[in-house]
């Protein structure tokens, strides 16, 4: 089985702009969660979808949205930029949601840096 | 609020030695805790899953514990290699409740 595939790997964006961030889970997998993970605050939970429902959302911004398509695949969107938006920015899929009898597969993530 | 302290932020451990490294928790009941293993610039890589009704799992070299009074949890590497150079991170959920991420410990092996 192909593992979870994050596209872009790198962005480069200026303050104030938006960008759109693209993942695909692992056949099968209907759970996927976002993460943005910082050297200062580690891995931070964004939000997770479960068959095209948001079931979970973490402490950030309206900025940070996301939405999740039939075949599973999920997008994450930030809008009006802020240079602390910096980040590693992750993508997990489980089977049966939030890792609670199956592990977390993660993308390798999409480093975003603002300037 | 839930906080996930794991011990120091590198551990340097001789070849042939066993790491040993920590995750305590506060104000949480995880019903179940995981470990990840990290490589700079790429996602984690789950390690282990253990409940919170089970004292010991084991896996190869890794060995993970579970203490639900001191609310702690101990991972361990036995024969450590410089291949398990990395950064181990512990993950506590309970439910479908979000899952929440110690900041992880880097672990140094020398040859």
């Amino acid at each position: 089985k192909a593992g979870v595939t994050q596209t872009p790997r790198y962005l480069i964006k200026t303050r104030g702009q938006q960008v759109t961030l693209s993942c695909s889970p692992i056949s099968g997998h209907r759970s996927v969660s976002w993460y943005q993970q910082t050297p200062g605050q580690g891995l931070q939970f964004l939000f997770e979808y479960f068959s095209e429902t948001q079931r979970n959302k973490g402490n950030f911004p309206g900025r940070f949205s996301g939405r999740q398509f039939s075949n599973s695949r999920s997008e994450m969107n930030v809008s009006t930029l802020e240079l602390g938006d910096s980040a590693l920015y992750l993508c997990a899929s489980s089977s049966d949601g939030s890792g609670q009898n199956s592990p977390l597969h993660f993308g390798n993530g999409t480093r975003l840096t603002v300037t | 609020s839930q906080k996930i302290e794991q011990n120091s932020e590198a551990l340097n451990i001789q070849e042939g030695k066993t790491a040993t490294l920590t995750c305590n928790y506060t104000n949480y009941s995880p019903a179940y805790l995981q470990w990840y293993r990290q490589d700079p610039g790429r996602g984690p890589v789950f390690l282990l899953l253990i409940r919170e009704n089970e004292k010991e799992k084991r896996k190869e070299r890794l060995k993970v514990t579970f203490d639900t009074t001191l609310k702690q949890s101990l991972f361990h590497i036995t024969a450590s290699q410089p291949a398990d150079s990395a950064t181990y991170l512990c993950a506590l959920l309970r439910g479908y409740q979000k899952v929440t991420f110690g900041i992880g410990t880097k672990l140094q092996v020398i040859p």
